[in-house]
């Protein structure tokens, strides 16, 4: 069955060090896959997506994330983080047709000052 | 610009009573429109998809129901309310069917069924 997986239920780090929040994924073909934030309380935000070509894409906030194929990986990267980068992060990908996206389980994200 | 609305922001009401929550979208057209439920502030569940007026998908079999009475108007409704449809409820929009397409979501609904 297709997926995506989160293995990290929170990752904590101290704000200026680099933070990775980790996705791996099980869909055939050539994937599509996105980064969402959600904020407290809050909807979901569009982070950054890949489609095809370049295996790095920059997106908002600073963020960026690496499509690896050979390790059907792609973990969401900032360089130095931030306090207000606190928030839970999905991994999704579109199931079948229909632009149905279909999300990792989230990971929790904590900067401490 | 395109803007999204739900309404409203939250909600409680007692078990077995009726449910009817709103979605709205202003400055685009015929849009793809879904609901999603988010249980226990964690993961995410695709409850009901929309590509056009009337034409509803369900995802998943549950107690709820979703209709699109007009273009850029999307209702997630309960004729009874159990325990187990509370959550947070976004509703989103996306411009066609394209996998490549962003999801906009709105801000949510948090219903609590007690």
């Amino acid at each position: 069955a297709q997926s995506v997986a989160q293995p990290e239920d929170q990752v904590n780090v101290a704000e200026g060090n680099p933070l990775t929040v980790k996705c791996t994924y099980s869909v055939s073909g050539n994937p599509y896959l996105f980064w969402y934030v959600q904020y407290p309380n809050r909807g979901l935000q569009f982070l950054l997506k890949y489609i095809t070509g370049d295996n790095l894409v920059k997106g908002s906030y600073g963020f960026e994330a690496e499509f690896n194929k050979s390790q059907t990986s792609f973990h969401l990267k900032k360089p130095s983080a931030l306090v207000s980068d606190s928030a839970l992060y999905f991994c999704a990908y579109p199931k079948a047709a229909g632009n149905k996206l279909t999300f990792g389980g989230g990971t929790r994200v904590l900067v401490k000052p | 610009s395109q803007t999204i609305h739900q309404w409203p922001a939250t909600l409680v009401q007692p078990v077995g009573s009726p449910l009817s929550l709103e979605c709205t979208v202003e400055g685009t057209s015929n849009p793809n429109l879904y609901w999603y439920r988010q249980a226990a502030g964690r993961g995410l569940q695709l409850l009901f998809y929309s590509v056009g007026i009337g034409q509803i998908s369900s995802e998943v079999p549950q107690n709820l129901s979703a209709s699109r009475p007009q273009d850029r108007q999307f209702i997630l409704s309960s004729k009874k309310l159990l325990l187990s449809d509370s959550g947070f409820y976004l509703c989103a929009w996306s411009v066609g069917s394209w996998g490549a397409n962003v999801l906009t979501f709105g801000a949510g609904s948090r219903l609590t069924v007690l």
